[in-house]
């Protein structure tokens, strides 16, 4: 069965640093999204993408953070200079095009740390 | 915009009880509504989806969940508890604005008492 993949799964850097989270969407699949869960609170949306732009993206989404589709298959979420506020679970997500295509199939995340 | 709330952010059942994990939306259309399941350590995973078809969505797992528009809820049940069952579970409701991002509730944790 198709799966949303990302990596790494585990991220520390020092605040300040860049990072690139990776995710690999379904193949077919037309819309994708970033969703971060602080621990212990509830997953937000962050931003999502669609025929090569953000679509919609939240308050939290700030200049900071870009998202891009370098190559066709991959879609990252840059952070450029991380917060100790960053520090959560970045989870990818994806869905195919049109009525019944409503589910969004989520990756396993990525956990970020900043020191 | 849309909303949802989840009575109880803890609910602990023993093993082959009912489970009842309760959300409530809120939505300015009809709904589509989601419950996912995520296991300590992993990603999310969808369980059921109501998408305006039948009211009484059936999904993996033994767990189902009804929707009723008069009480605006979206409950999700099984009727056995099993040890596996002990994960965090969202009810979400996708957005009607342009991609149409999914929005959570806060979670609530299952636990399962032997």
């Amino acid at each position: 069965e198709p799966e949303v993949t990302q990596t790494p799964s585990h991220q520390v850097t020092q605040m300040g640093q860049e990072v690139i989270l990776r995710c690999v969407p379904i193949s077919n699949h037309l819309y994708f999204y970033w969703y971060r869960q602080i621990l212990g609170q509830k997953v937000e949306f962050l931003v999502s993408f669609y025929n090569n732009e953000i679509s919609e993206k939240s308050e939290i989404f700030d200049d900071q953070f870009s998202v891009e589709r370098p190559d066709g298959s991959n879609f990252t979420l840059k952070i450029r200079s991380t917060k100790l506020e960053d520090s959560a679970m970045y989870f990818c997500a994806s869905r195919g095009q049109g009525r019944v295509q409503e589910t969004q199939y989520f990756g396993p995340g990525t956990r970020l740390l900043v020191l | 915009a849309q909303s949802v709330t989840q009575l109880g952010s803890h609910v602990s059942v023993s093993e082959g009880a009912l489970v009842l994990l309760r959300c409530n939306y809120s939505s300015s259309v009809p709904p589509y509504l989601f419950w996912y399941v995520q296991y300590p350590n992993q990603g999310l995973q969808l369980l059921l989806k109501y998408t305006s078809a039948a009211t009484l969505v059936k999904g993996i797992n033994g767990f189902e969940a009804e929707f009723k528009k008069s009480e605006t809820s979206f409950h999700l049940t099984k009727p056995s508890a099993h040890m596996s069952d002990a994960a965090e579970y969202f009810c979400a409701v996708r957005g009607i604005q342009g991609a149409q991002k999914l929005v959570f509730g806060q979670g609530t944790r299952l636990t399962i008492n032997p």
